[in-house]
């Protein structure tokens, strides 16, 4: 069965720091990958995904994650952290064969201090 | 594109009573999926729709149906409402099929309240 897997559940950063999220997965096939963020009160945002073309992602607002199959692992990263970062983010994964269906994990708020 | 729409945005209900949420795709979305997310936890699959037919259902309560209209629009009912119930309901729609087939966009979800 799959699972996604988020080491953390709060992370505090000052303005400015590198930004690290992990996420690990277990899957049984090769995985789609995706991580999402959410703002108070409101619904989920894609902010990248991995799809089993370039391992190295690029996404939206500076983020970009790495899928390394040897680590299982999808950790998320940003080189330099704004207060407007501050919010609840989600990793997911999905398998083709499961029609589209995501496995979240549990969330990481990132808190980023002046 | 208005993207992923859901009503209403909050609700209060009573234990005991039933509840329909709405969802309407993203333009072109044929795919509709539900999410339960409760307090401080990650959203977890209820089901999926596509054709107007329940594709793929997480482990819930048969209390939990749902519906596709042939507009792709979806309703998401509960039945006989527990306290447990209270989260945030959250809509997800895409395209079943081709190169966009593993991309989910989320609405802004309903605030469901059981007292």
């Amino acid at each position: 069965a799959q699972s996604v897997t988020q080491l953390g559940s709060h992370v505090s950063v000052s303005e400015g720091a590198l930004v690290l999220l992990r996420c690990n997965y277990s899957s049984s096939v090769p995985p789609y990958l995706f991580w999402y963020v959410q703002y108070p009160n409101q619904g989920l945002q894609l902010l990248l995904k991995y799809t089993s073309a370039a391992t190295l992602v690029k996404g939206i607002n500076g983020f970009e994650a790495e899928f390394k199959k040897s680590e299982t692992s999808f950790h998320l990263t940003k080189p330099s952290a704004h207060m407007s970062d501050a919010a609840e983010y989600f990793c997911a994964g999905a398998t083709y064969n499961q029609g589209g269906k995501l496995i979240f994990g549990q969330g990481t708020e990132l808190s980023v201090k002046p | 594109d208005a993207g992923v729409t859901q009503s209403p945005t909050h609700l209060i209900k009573t234990r005991g009573q039933q509840v329909t949420l709405r969802c309407s795709p993203k333009s072109g979305h044929d795919t509709v999926s539900w999410y339960q997310q409760a307090l401080g936890q990650g959203p977890q699959f209820i089901f999926q729709y596509y054709e107007e037919e329940e594709r793929q259902r997480g482990n819930f309560p048969d209390r939990f149906s749902g519906h596709q209209f042939p507009n792709y629009s979806s309703e998401l009912n509960v039945n006989a409402l527990l306290l447990g119930d209270s989260a945030l309901y959250l809509c997800a729609s895409r395209v079943t099929g081709g190169a966009k087939n593993t991309e989910a966009f989320f609405g802004q979800g309903t605030r469901l309240t059981v007292v």
